[in-house]
């Protein structure tokens, strides 16, 4: 079985600030996705960057970039320039691409971004 | 289309009664899926449904759950004979049959078992 482990509960950083949200996984799989998402308070769960295993590039998205490890099974999310539309709760998540691709996810980082 | 659709957003409910929730996915997504989030931790799985049949479920999905997806399109979550232990939100996504992997969640229904 898979698992994702996200250590810290809450960040907390200033606007225009970087900040990295850890996350690490376990699984014996060798081909798989892994994603980061953000729940705003009180809205659905959006997709913010996703990798796919296979390759080695880290993936970007705007102010948002991954630092992947493969060998070491981590997946870190960092934010550049924060603005306060980042608060929210982040989670890391795992999926296996062949199968049902259910998603397993860690328990969460609660980030606030302030003025 | 604008999303995945969850009815209802809120509801509360006594021990011991029967609730339903129902899902909308994307109109040309054939994958749906279930989670339960319980407070201050991730989702997880509850089941999943490629078209109209019910492929995977969790072994958190007690014989008192029951999902259905008549015709590939919409989902129900029904939960019988409710505890307290079942007050959480529980999230819909859907996802199109592809290596893509990315998954669309709906804003959830929020259960709260008094």
């Amino acid at each position: 079985a898979q698992t994702v482990t996200q250590s810290q509960p809450e960040m907390s950083v200033q606007e225009a600030e970087t900040v990295t949200l850890s996350c690490t996984y376990d699984t014996s799989e060798n081909n798989y996705y892994l994603f980061w998402y953000k729940q705003p308070p009180s809205r659905q769960m959006i997709l913010v960057i996703r990798q796919e295993a296979y390759k080695q590039q880290n993936a970007t998205e705007n102010r948002f970039s991954v630092n992947f490890q493969k060998a070491a099974k981590s997946f870190s999310l960092k934010i550049s320039d924060s603005q306060l539309g980042d608060t929210a709760m982040y989670f890391c998540a795992f999926m296996k691409v062949q199968g049902a691709q259910k998603l397993v996810f860690g328990q969460g980082t609660r980030l606030t971004i302030n003025p | 289309d604008t999303g995945v659709s969850q009815d209802p957003r809120h509801k509360i409910t006594k021990r011991g009664q029967n609730v339903t929730f129902r899902c909308d996915p994307i109109s040309e997504h054939n994958r749906l899926y279930w989670y339960r989030q319980t407070l201050g931790q991730g989702p997880e799985f509850l089941t999943y449904f490629q078209n109209e049949a019910q492929l995977e479920k969790s072994r958190l999905l007690s014989d008192r759950f029951s999902a259905e997806r008549p015709k590939g399109s919409f989902s129900t979550l029904e939960i019988q004979r409710t505890e307290q232990g079942d007050s959480a939100m529980y999230l819909c996504a859907s996802s199109l049959d592809r290596a893509t992997g990315e998954a669309f969640f709906g804003q959830g229904t929020r259960l709260t078992v008094v």
